[in-house]
């Protein structure tokens, strides 16, 4: 089956500790995204990848990095610079890069962090 | 201001009642509109989607349109308890930079039974 696996479901992280949270698809899609949702916040965007070796900052990039060395997959590190990092952390792809046509997002099931 | 207003709720419905979801949107350039449904710990999953204006129909849903009020809609008919969910509008438009979505703050929905 085809699809965005993230893990881990369910994270711990102590402060002052960095945490990288996996993000993998199998459905060859060009860009790959991750998005942070809080309650009553929706989905903010924190980086986002067009292409392999090659990433933008989104809304809220401030204390994550990214890394994109395979199409497959897009690792998110939240670093201890990083505020608040309790969320539910949401990856998700499109087929290509959508300079000329909507492309479909997909999701993938979600990472929710959480900060002790 | 930002981009995609929604109104959180909680909106609680009977069953069987028809439920009106709302959004209003703010940038001009905005071409695709989508309705996302996300289940309680679940990732978003795509529900609807429009280009421009207008309506689309799909079984019980339809998501409608307007973009000279910058107004976007989903309409539910015959709820259902497994319509239980938050309700995600989102906007996007494509051109020099990349395809983005510009999302809504979600809207909780229960169908009470």
């Amino acid at each position: 089956d085809g699809g965005i696996t993230q893990s881990p479901k369910y994270l711990f992280r102590k402060e002052g500790q960095n945490v990288t949270l996996s993000c993998e698809q199998n459905l060859n899609h060009d860009a790959m995204y991750w998005y942070r949702q809080d309650p009553g916040q929706g989905l903010r965007l924190i980086y986002y990848s067009q292409i392999v070796n090659d990433f933008q900052k989104g809304d809220i990039a401030e204390g994550y990095s990214v890394s994109r060395e395979k199409k497959e997959s897009f690792p998110l590190t939240v670093t201890s610079a990083q505020k608040n990092p309790t969320a539910f952390y949401l990856c998700a792809s499109t087929r290509g890069s959508g300079r000329s046509s909507y492309n479909e997002q997909f999701f993938g099931p979600g990472t929710r962090l959480t900060v002790l | 201001q930002k981009e995609v207003e929604q109104d959180p709720g909680p909106l609680s419905v009977p069953e069987g009642a028809i439920v009106s979801l709302n959004c209003t949107y703010s940038n001009s350039a905005f071409q695709y509109f989508m309705w996302y449904r996300q289940y309680s710990r679940k990732g978003p999953e795509l529900l609807m989607y429009t280009y421009s204006s207008g309506n689309k129909e799909d079984g019980r849903f339809t998501a409608q349109v307007d973009k000279s009020s910058k107004y976007i809609s989903l309409f539910i008919r015959d709820s259902q308890p497994s319509d239980s969910a938050t309700y995600l509008c989102a906007a996007a438009y494509s051109g020099a930079g990349s395809y983005q979505l510009t999302f809504g703050k979600g809207t909780k929905l229960s169908v009470i039974p």
